[in-house]
This record gives C-alpha cells, sequence and structure tokens, in this order.
C-alpha cells in the first residue's frame, strides 16, 4: 500500500512570509511527484509537478525533490491571503501503470 | 473547452436507492478515474479507466461500479446507496502514464 504523508496543519504565517509544505512517500519507485492546491468547496487545481531531485521554480512556488530521503515539498514565497487553501501531494508510482496517490493535505492560513 | 464535466453536482439519496454520476471529458485523455473525499481522509481512488475497454479497482471499490462508455465517457454507479457513501466525489482525466490529473467540479452526494 503506498502511503504519502502530510501534516494536517493548519500552517498559519503572516503575509509576505514563505511557507514552506512537506510531504513524504513510502513507494521508493515513485517518479513523478505533484502539488495541488484546493480551496474549500472546489476542486483541486495543479499547483506543480516535478521529476527529477533538486529544485525546480515556477514565479512565486518552489517544488522540491530529493528521492533518497524519499520527500518533497512545496515552498510558497510572499504569501499572500489568497494562497489560504488545502494543498495536497500527490505521488505516481513506478509499474507500467501507475495511479496518483494523494496525502490528505496540509491547510495552509495566511493572514494579512 | 470545458475539461471534465461531471454530474450531477448535488444529489440526496435514501438508504438503498441507485444513482449515477456521469463524467465527460474533451480533452481526448486515455486515462479517467474516480476519487471520493471525505474530511480527514483526503482523495481516495475508487475506480480507474487507463484506457478504453478498461476499468480497474482502486482503494475503495466496494460498493461501486464503472462503465468506461466510450474514450469521453465514464461513469460511477452506486447500486444500493449506504450513508458510509456520503461523500465528494471528483471525476479526473490524464493522457499519460505519468501526467497531470484535471479534475472535474465534484459531485456532493448525501446518502439519509
Amino acid at each position: 500500500q503506498k502511503e504519502v504523508e502530510q501534516n494536517s496543519g493548519p500552517l498559519s504565517v503572516p503575509e509576505g512570509a514563505i511557507a514552506s509544505l512537506n510531504c513524504t512517500y513510502s513507494d521508493r519507485g515513485s517518479q513523478s511527484f505533484f502539488w495541488y492546491r484546493q480551496y474549500s468547496g472546489k476542486s483541486p487545481e495543479l499547483i506543480m509537478f516535478i521529476y527529477s531531485n533538486g529544485d525546480k521554480e515556477d514565479g512565486r512556488f518552489t517544488a522540491q525533490l530529493n528521492k533518497a530521503s524519499q520527500y518533497v515539498s512545496l515552498l510558497i514565497r510572499d504569501s499572500q491571503p489568497s494562497d489560504s487553501a488545502t494543498y495536497l501531494c500527490a505521488v505516481n508510482g513506478n509499474s507500467g501503470y501507475s495511479t496518483l496517490t494523494f496525502g490528505k493535505g496540509t491547510m495552509l492560513l495566511v493572514s494579512p | 473547452n470545458a475539461g471534465v464535466t461531471q454530474t450531477p453536482k448535488f444529489q440526496v439519496l435514501k438508504t438503498g436507492q441507485s444513482m449515477t454520476l456521469q463524467c465527460a471529458q474533451d480533452m481526448n485523455h486515455n486515462s479517467m478515474y474516480w476519487y471520493r473525499q471525505d474530511p480527514g481522509m483526503g482523495l481516495r481512488l475508487i475506480y480507474y479507466s487507463a484506457s478504453e475497454g478498461t476499468t480497474d479497482k482502486g482503494e475503495v471499490p466496494n460498493g461501486y461500479n464503472v462503465s468506461r462508455l466510450n474514450k469521453r465517457e465514464f461513469s460511477l454507479r452506486l447500486e444500493s446507496a449506504a450513508p458510509s457513501q456520503t461523500s465528494v466525489y471528483f471525476c479526473a482525466s490524464r493522457v499519460g502514464l505519468n501526467g497531470e490529473l484535471f479534475f472535474g467540479e465534484g459531485s456532493r452526494l448525501t446518502v439519509l
């Protein structure tokens, strides 16, 4: 059973700060990793994906992957109140056809 | 370009009633998925279809059936609804083995 673990939060940060969201996964052969944002009552929307070890930056968002430690993180710089949402980590396995396993999500609250 | 469309958006059922959730995508994706989302449980995979003509069980398939009607459409059926099936259901699709999932807006189901 593949597992994806996230701290449920809430993670509270002031506006303008850096928010750091973390995720660990159990399947060492996992190939691709995704961060989704979900506002209350809405469907998940993709923020970033990362396939290779290291950092990947897109605007205020940076995804970090360390396959040796089975750890993936999302940094949000200059956090805004509009970033307040639940962030879901999702992991794709390494079999010929694989499904996406989601963590339970971390709630982020950005206070003005 | 509608993306992934789910119907109905809201439904209330009595225990023992049956219903079908409909999902259609217009992105020419091969793979389609049904997830349920419950408070504190995250997104859990019910069934998926890797390609037209195939379906497979996910993590929580009991009490559900699916039909991949054609490449565009993937329906989820509850034959005899139970209160434990009260949830928000999301349909999703993606083009390949490692790509991102695109989600529908969700269907909120209450079973009394």
